[in-house]
């Protein structure tokens, strides 16, 4: 057990819906990060939190976007879901923003039919 | 261009034998640190070791550990004593510093099978 919590661990929605994603990082860890795994992307950064705020962007599409809380957890929102949305959601956290180890929640995976 | 590269989409180790899993990387930053993951079947991405770019000594974590040769851009990872639970995805990843926060960019993932 990572210390990372994610909810749901299953999702599964129609086309056009929107769905958000919940993660508890590890005590005293300040950054989160979100990233998609899926088998034609492979596993792909999409956002970086630090402290409440915005540290770093990846691929995150228009539709996608996610805060961080003033006590620490994340929320990642999908919107207008697409069928190639559904994936492997995860969110890490480490205890800095940049040089630590990231350890990772057990994902959530979504299915968008 | 920052990469990763995992030439080995899948290999086989006999129980109780060593494995070596490659991975090479791409990156014209000085400062970074390298990540081997393992991912059962289960789904969730376990750390296993870490290697900075700037030190002088590989890393060891128990049966794991990461052979770094900086010149060649390569940190492949070493499973001494194969175990049955060892059977899963393994990921390598490298992070770089700068104003790109500690993203880790991700290999493709060599898939072992440890056999009985």
């Amino acid at each position: 057990d990572s210390g990372v919590t994610q909810t749901p661990k299953h999702l599964i929605t129609a086309t056009g819906q929107r769905v958000t994603l919940r993660c508890s990082p590890r005590s005293g860890d300040l950054s989160v990060y979100w990233y998609q795994q899926s088998l034609d992307q492979g596993l792909q950064f999409l956002i970086q939190y630090y402290n409440g705020e915005e540290r770093a962007k990846g691929n995150i599409l228009e539709r996608f976007s996610a805060q961080q809380f003033p006590d620490l957890h994340s929320e990642l929102n999908l919107s207008s879901l697409e069928l190639g949305d559904s994936a492997l959601y995860f969110c890490a956290s480490s205890i800095s923003g940049g040089d630590n180890e990231q350890f990772f929640g057990p994902g959530t995976r979504l299915t968008v039919l | 261009a920052q990469k990763i590269t995992q030439t080995q989409p899948g290999m086989f180790v006999q129980e109780k034998e060593a494995v070596t899993l490659d991975c090479t990387y791409d990156t014209s930053d000085p400062s970074y640190g390298l990540f081997w993951y393992k991912q059962p079947s289960s789904g969730e991405m376990i750390f296993l070791i870490y290697q900075g770019s700037y030190d002088q000594q590989n890393a060891t974590e128990g049966r794991y550990s990461l052979n770094f040769q900086k010149a060649r851009k390569s940190a492949n990872l070493v499973i001494s004593a194969s175990q049955l639970g060892d059977s899963a995805m393994y990921f390598c990843a490298m992070r770089v510093r700068g104003n790109q926060g500690g993203k880790l960019i991700f290999g493709q993932g060599t898939e072992l099978s440890v056999k009985p």
